[in-house]
């Protein structure tokens, strides 16, 4: 089992929809958690982070943790053809002595396509 | 630039030659990574620099990658006698805080 796992996709929504991406990762040290989007042919890029202990919301984003069920999910609200990218899901785990550096461990990715 | 730059942005080597990929971080950064990207696949991380300390190099594939960052700012990724499964995308990336920021890669294809 990876330690982290995205569906490839692509997934498909109409413009203005809510896209929904998830991600199962299978640390439970895992301890913090990161989305970046990608465009074709460009590097990474982050769009938000959340720690273990809490859902973050920002602007048409928003990141939510189901720490019980492994998995952590982006939403984004009022999709836009300019969303289309793949979306990484990172973790980013802390060392058995409980210190961190800040290796992140990614996902296979999702493609996202946004119609209009 | 405010950015962190990678060079060359493109690379193409025969098998068996030498490469050498060279990441600037942002200034003041004192974290470096650097991963593989693979077509269709999420970065694989391959090492880590703190100043000018490599303290993780468990992500390297091989002994033939050596990373180095001797003055704890520019990084240099080399590759001796390059192999067909080395293409691919190598990104660096440096830190502040939690947040990687990452170069634009740099693609190499070995033939």
């Amino acid at each position: 089992q990876k330690e982290v796992e995205q569906n490839s996709g692509p997934l498909s929504v109409p413009e203005g929809a809510i896209a929904s991406l998830n991600c199962t990762y299978s640390d439970r040290g895992s301890q913090s958690f990161f989305w970046y989007r990608q465009y074709s042919g460009k590097s990474p890029e982050l769009i938000m982070f959340i720690y273990s202990n809490g859902d973050k919301e920002d602007g048409r984003f928003t990141a939510q943790l189901n720490k019980a069920s492994q998995y952590v999910s982006l939403l984004i609200r009022d999709s836009q053809p300019s969303d289309s990218a793949t979306y990484l899901c990172a973790v980013h785990l802390f060392n058995a002595g409980g210190t961190s550096y800040g290796k992140l461990t990614f996902g296979q990715g999702t493609i996202l396509t946004v119609h209009p | 630039g405010a950015g962190v730059s990678q060079s060359p942005r493109y690379k193409v080597a025969k098998r068996g030659q030498d490469v050498a990929l060279r990441c600037d971080p942002i200034s003041g950064h004192v974290s470096l990574f650097w991963y593989q990207q693979a077509l269709g696949q999420g970065p694989e991380f391959l090492t880590y620099f703190q100043n000018e300390a490599q303290l993780d190099k468990s992500g390297l594939p091989s002994d033939r990658f050596f990373a180095e960052r001797p003055e704890g700012s520019v990084s240099t990724l080399k590759i001796q006698r390059t192999q067909q499964e080395d293409s691919a995308v190598y990104l660096c990336a440096s830190m502040r805080g939690s947040e990687q920021y990452f170069g634009p890669g740099t693609r190499l294809t070995v033939t």
